[in-house]
């Protein structure tokens, strides 16, 4: 049964610092993984989508990678700024296309000015 | 393009009670899911349809929730009775098969 966590759990940043939020999964039988966003009381923000076959996608100032092998995944921030503010999920897509998709519970990051 | 719509927003009631949230996906994708979010932990599947099939619905109470999706677009999800432990975020998310999923804004469900 595939499993997603992520660590930190929290984390707590002044503005500016560039900061790596992780995310590993137990099958790396995966079809493809996907970081979000979400703001308290809203619904999931897509930033970024990985397949299988990819290493790396980048979005402005993020930068998520794969480690299909070990069962990995970053999400780099670069200078953060107080508008990241917010639980960063990780998910994978098992082995089918159109499979649901596993989340991790998250990451709440808080950045002050 | 307009993004996945769901009503209502919030909704409050008592346990026993029945609710049913609605969801109208993205024009063109034919999966649909159902995510239940419980507070400080991440989305969990309660249905998937293609088109208006039923593809997985393996971790749905079926003894309370059900859910359908008529002609292939709207769909909407049921609870009848409500219990306590079902207050949570209900999540409606639609995707082309192979690309990414998109969310609506969410239902926040309390239960009293």
């Amino acid at each position: 049964k595939q499993e997603v966590t992520q660590i930190p759990a929290a984390l707590s940043v002044p503005e500016g610092e560039n900061l790596v939020l992780n995310c590993s999964f137990t099958d790396s039988a995966i079809y493809n993984l996907q970081w979000f966003r979400q703001d308290p009381g809203k619904g999931l923000t897509s930033l970024l989508l990985i397949q299988s076959s990819q290493r790396e996608q980048t979005s402005g100032r993020l930068n998520a990678s794969l480690d299909k092998s070990s069962g990995r995944s970053t999400l780099y921030i670069a200078a953060s700024q107080p508008g990241d503010s917010a639980t960063y999920l990780c998910a994978v897509r098992p082995g089918q296309a159109g499979t649901a998709l596993i989340f991790g519970k998250g990451t709440t990051l808080s950045v002050s000015s | 393009e307009a993004g996945v719509a769901q009503s209502p927003r919030y909704k409050i009631i008592e346990k026993r009670q029945s609710v049913a949230f609605w969801c109208n996906p993205i024009s063109g994708h034919a999966t649909l899911y159902w995510y239940q979010q419980i507070l400080g932990q991440g989305p969990k599947l309660l249905i998937q349809f293609q088109n208006n099939g039923v593809v997985d619905d393996s971790q749905l109470p079926k003894d309370r929730f059900s859910a359908e999706r008529l002609k292939g677009v709207d769909s909407t999800l049921k609870i009848q009775p409500a219990k306590l432990e079902d207050s949570a975020v209900y999540l409606c998310a639609s995707s082309l098969v192979v690309v990414e999923q998109f969310f609506g804004p969410g239902t926040r469900l309390t239960v009293l």
